[in-house]
């Protein structure tokens, strides 16, 4: 069974500290597909960013930056230099091989980020 | 590009109303999904659909639910009767066919906020 875990249930920064989000998961195939989704305050679920298995490079766009790791089943998401607008819930995802792909795609419980000015 | 529209936004209805909500997925999208998202369960796959055919709904809580996609461009998800239980966010999500770039990836609608009374 597919599993993503978010540990933190809850964070607060002060406004340009840096800060990361966890998320770890189970799988059993070879070829999944890992997500991060932001849902600002006005509810709204908004993809952020796609990793196939086989891509192990970290990724930056801004101030955003993921880093992966199969060895250790993580994908972590950081903010640099965070802003009163990245307040926000957000979902890691995970999702198996296409062909069993509605069966295996699940969502962590989310990461609620506040911060504040 | 549009993104995913739904309708409406939010209802407010009575217990044993009949409820219907609306969802357009992005064109070209073969795949539609409906999701459910409360407290206290967080993010739920509710039934999800492929070239117009239910694939999948054993996420559907009760009889009560239904849902339809009678074409490519349009699905609805039906309760009736609804509950105060039902109360929650309904997101409705699509995604590309079988190939291309982020054919996993799904793209969420801004959601219907539901409260029955």
């Amino acid at each position: 069974a597919q599993k993503v875990t978010q540990a933190q249930t809850e964070i607060s920064v002060v406004e340009k500290e840096d800060v990361t989000l966890d998320c770890v998961y189970e799988t059993r195939d070879t070829t999944y597909y890992l997500f991060w989704y932001k849902q600002p305050p006005s509810g709204e679920l908004v993809f952020l960013i796609r990793r196939n298995s086989f891509d192990e490079q970290n990724e930056i766009s801004g101030r955003y930056s993921w880093n992966f790791q199969k060895s250790t089943s993580s994908f972590n998401f950081t903010i640099t230099a965070s802003q009163v607008v990245d307040s926000a819930v957000y979902f890691c995802a995970l999702s198996g091989p296409i062909r069993n792909y509605g069966q295996n795609f699940v969502f962590g419980p989310g990461t609620r980020l506040s911060v504040l000015p | 590009d549009a993104g995913v529209i739904q309708s409406p936004r939010h209802e407010v209805t009575e217990m044993g109303q009949e409820v219907t909500l609306r969802c357009k997925p992005i064109s070209g999208h073969d795949y539609l999904f409906w999701y459910r998202q409360t407290m206290m369960r967080g993010l739920e796959l509710l039934i999800y659909f492929n070239n117009n055919v239910p694939i999948d709904d054993s996420g559907m809580p009760e009889d009560r639910f239904s849902a339809k996609m009678p074409n490519a461009s349009f699905s609805t998800l039906k309760i009736q009767p609804s509950e105060p239980r039902d109360s929650a966010v309904y997101f409705c999500a699509s995604r590309p066919g079988t190939s291309g770039p982020y054919q996993e990836t799904q793209y969420f609608g801004p959601g219907t906020r539901l409260l029955v009374l």
